[in-house]
């Protein structure tokens, strides 16, 4: 597609259960980025992706966390357990290589999560 | 520890005049920052971005300013249309990094 695109758009989810976020990078983009934006704050790296590796996973907030990538191409974020401190939104971002620092990332919509 | 400071919530400027957003950063290890506009429900879009090697770079109606002795810079945008009211968020990253660190974003509002 012509942007990085993210589904759902929306989840509403009880405490508790489990969720899955999806994102498809810009094709071609080796590089792809999860970060998170709570009520009132800044966008908060979670995880990078270098292909189908993950050299980065330093901002997942607890091992409730985890994200894979397969292909080189989709990712899946996961949050088992979720809490409602897990409520915000997240939002996928890819870039063309990773390979250098100053290179432009390219975000999607977002997913916006709310547990109840 | 809040590396990348937008210090003002919000701001608010007539149509046809000058908006001026500022951002104060503490990590001297930066040398890529990024600025983005965000519109509700939808996700960050890249604006205009400059290398620690420059001190301004100018893109139509955006320019953006670099000091690195003060470890401020500024996005200036000139004129200033209705269309442009959005949160505006400063990023940066560090040399061979690649994670960006974000500001906690401006609100600009263009009154007619």
């Amino acid at each position: 597609g012509a942007g990085v695109s993210q589904s759902p758009s929306n989840k509403v989810t009880e405490k508790g259960k489990d969720v899955e976020l999806r994102c498809d990078p810009i094709s071609g983009h080796t590089a792809l980025y999860w970060y998170r934006q709570s009520l009132g704050q800044g966008l908060e790296f979670l995880i990078y992706f270098q292909g189908n590796s993950a050299p980065d996973k330093s901002g997942l907030p607890s091992d409730r966390f985890s994200a894979e990538r397969t292909g080189g191409s989709v990712s899946t974020l996961t949050i088992q357990r979720t809490q409602q401190e897990d409520s915000a939104v997240y939002l996928c971002a890819s870039s063309p290589s990773g390979s250098r620092g100053q290179e432009t990332q390219y975000f999607g919509p977002g997913t916006r999560l709310l547990v109840l | 520890d809040q590396q990348v400071k937008q210090n003002s919530p919000s701001l608010s400027v007539q149509e046809g005049r000058i908006s001026i957003l500022n951002c104060d950063y503490t990590n001297s290890m930066f040398d890529y920052f990024l600025w983005y506009k965000k519109y509700p429900a939808e996700g960050p879009t890249f604006l205009i971005s400059i290398s620690s090697i420059k001190d301004k770079n100018e893109d139509g109606r955006f320019t953006v300013f670099l000091n690195k002795s003060a470890k401020h810079l500024s996005l200036h945008i000139v004129p200033s249309q209705p269309g442009d009211s959005a949160v505006y968020f400063c990023a940066a990253n560090t040399g061979g990094g690649n994670k960006l660190t974000f500001g906690t974003g401006t609100q600009l509002k263009v009154e007619l």
